[in-house]
């Protein structure tokens, strides 16, 4: 079955401990993507990538960081986590950028920094 | 930039009801819309699209069309199911094509 995924699922953490969030795809796209959803200003682009060894800033990516060292996976990296990183995360992939490829969505990621 | 506005929710409807719920942009260009679905506790799918002006996307009794002289895609359904209360995005996607840009979501409720 064609799909993203995302692990954890939910996460409750600490302020300024390191954490990783992990995206995986099964159907050999190039470009990935993270963003993240608050109530009220709907998903922001985290950081995108279009390709392995290739990433580019969104545009929300203070406090974020990103690695792509296999097309299949692609994740987010919070090195200080602070309360305001409370979220939604959301990554999404496609098999290339651009008006008609459709982007799937992983499950979401439910991320709680106290 | 860029933007898409939809119209704020929560939506409440009976069971069997007309939906409509508003989507307009502001683009330099003639992007492609999409609208997405998010059901309780799940991820964005996409719901339908439509990727020149005139066209109709539609999927699972929901329709849009993209109207450029207006600037809307406006997602309807004839006869909304208790199954169908979700929130909803409206998105359209970028020149570059790296990046969709959403609206706020509208959360609809169907009560049978």
């Amino acid at each position: 079955e064609a799909q993203v995924t995302q692990n954890p699922r939910y996460l409750i953490t600490v302020t300024g401990k390191k954490l990783t969030v992990t995206c995986s795809q099964n159907m050999n796209h190039e470009y990935m993507s993270w963003y993240r959803q608050d109530p009220g200003l709907g998903l922001r682009q985290i950081y995108y990538s279009m390709n392995v060894e290739v990433t580019d800033k969104g545009d929300v990516p203070e406090g974020y960081k990103v690695s792509r060292k296999e097309k299949r996976n692609f994740p987010l990296i919070l090195e200080s986590p602070s309360p305001n990183q409370t979220s939604l995360y959301f990554c999404a992939s496609s098999s290339y950028p651009g008006q008609n490829y459709e982007q799937y969505f992983g499950p979401g990621t439910r991320l709680t920094v106290t | 930039g860029d933007s898409v506005t939809q119209m704020e929710g929560p939506v409440t409807l009976s069971e069997e009801a007309f939906l409509t719920i508003n989507c307009t942009y502001t683009a330099t260009g003639y992007p492609s819309l999409f609208w997405y679905v998010q059901y309780p506790g799940e991820g964005l799918q996409l719901l339908l699209k439509a990727t020149k002006a005139d066209d109709k996307g539609s999927n699972k009794g929901f329709e849009a069309t993209y109207r450029k002289e207006t600037t809307s895609f406006h997602l309807e359904k004839g006869s909304v199911q208790v199954s169908d209360s979700a929130v909803y995005f409206c998105a359209l996607i970028r020149d570059s094509g790296y990046a969709l840009n959403f609206g706020k979501g509208t959360s609809l409720l169907v009560t049978p």
